[in-house]
């Protein structure tokens, strides 16, 4: 079963526009949800991340929105630029007693930016 | 700072023979962990180790097999490999709950 579902699959934004990319999950004991960015050939990386304490967070262009009562979260770049091309990943992972950050990942959107 | 390193890059292997991924970290994290990666599935957990001594399945388990050799190394192993298992393999590591999960560059594997 998919954990969490991302949504969608693939994006097409000009330059300067706003890029959204959306994930919704079931587990409500989920409490870290981080965005991962991936470029071909390389291996994911992290670009921002929420725990459900907050609503918001912001880095730069990029802003995470989580609504925890409808158990969603949100990406959005802000002025999407060329380089951001990629695919991102939304993730989500529950305590486990402060050891691990088992990571489930949603099923990824290939993001490109037109110049 | 090398990060997390994996071994080989790319791979081909017949259907029926074994093979061992290497995973290699140099931040001193306590937890790795061996997703694949195939199109439209996301990554996927296979195992993940929460500490040195121990491991865990993940969400794909079957037909892997994990050693954690020391708190630097975590290895897979195919153990009879099958087409299914052709895939993206990345390799990671982090402290804990809550911290930033750092990945390798990623295995290529092709099973004919």
């Amino acid at each position: 079963q998919q954990q969490v579902k991302q949504s969608p699959q693939s994006l097409i934004v000009q330059k300067g526009g706003i890029s959204i990319i959306n994930c919704a999950y079931e587990n409500t004991a989920f409490d870290y949800f981080p965005w991962y960015q991936q470029f071909p050939g390389k291996g994911p990386a992290l670009l921002i991340a929420i725990r459900p304490d907050v609503s918001e967070k912001k880095e730069g262009r990029f802003t995470i929105s989580f609504n925890k009562s409808a158990k969603q979260f949100s990406l959005h770049i802000m002025d999407s630029q060329p380089g951001d091309s990629a695919t991102y990943f939304c993730a989500a992972s529950r305590d486990y007693g402060g050891a691990t950050n088992k990571l489930i990942f949603g099923t990824g959107t290939l993001l490109a930016v037109q110049p | 700072n090398a990060g997390v390193t994996q071994t080989p890059k790319f791979q081909v292997l017949k259907t029926g023979q074994s093979m061992t991924l290497q995973c290699a970290q140099d931040m001193n994290h306590n937890s790795m962990y061996w997703y694949r990666q195939d199109p439209g599935m996301g990554l996927r957990l296979i195992y993940y180790s929460a500490s040195e001594g121990t491991t865990d399945k993940g969400e794909v388990p079957n037909g892997y097999n994990v050693s954690r050799l020391n708190k630097r190394e975590f290895s897979l192993r195919l153990e009879s490999a099958a087409p299914s298992q052709t895939s993206v393999y990345f390799c990671a590591s982090s402290e804990r709950h809550y911290t930033e999960a750092f990945f390798g560059q990623g295995t290529r594997l092709t099973v004919v």
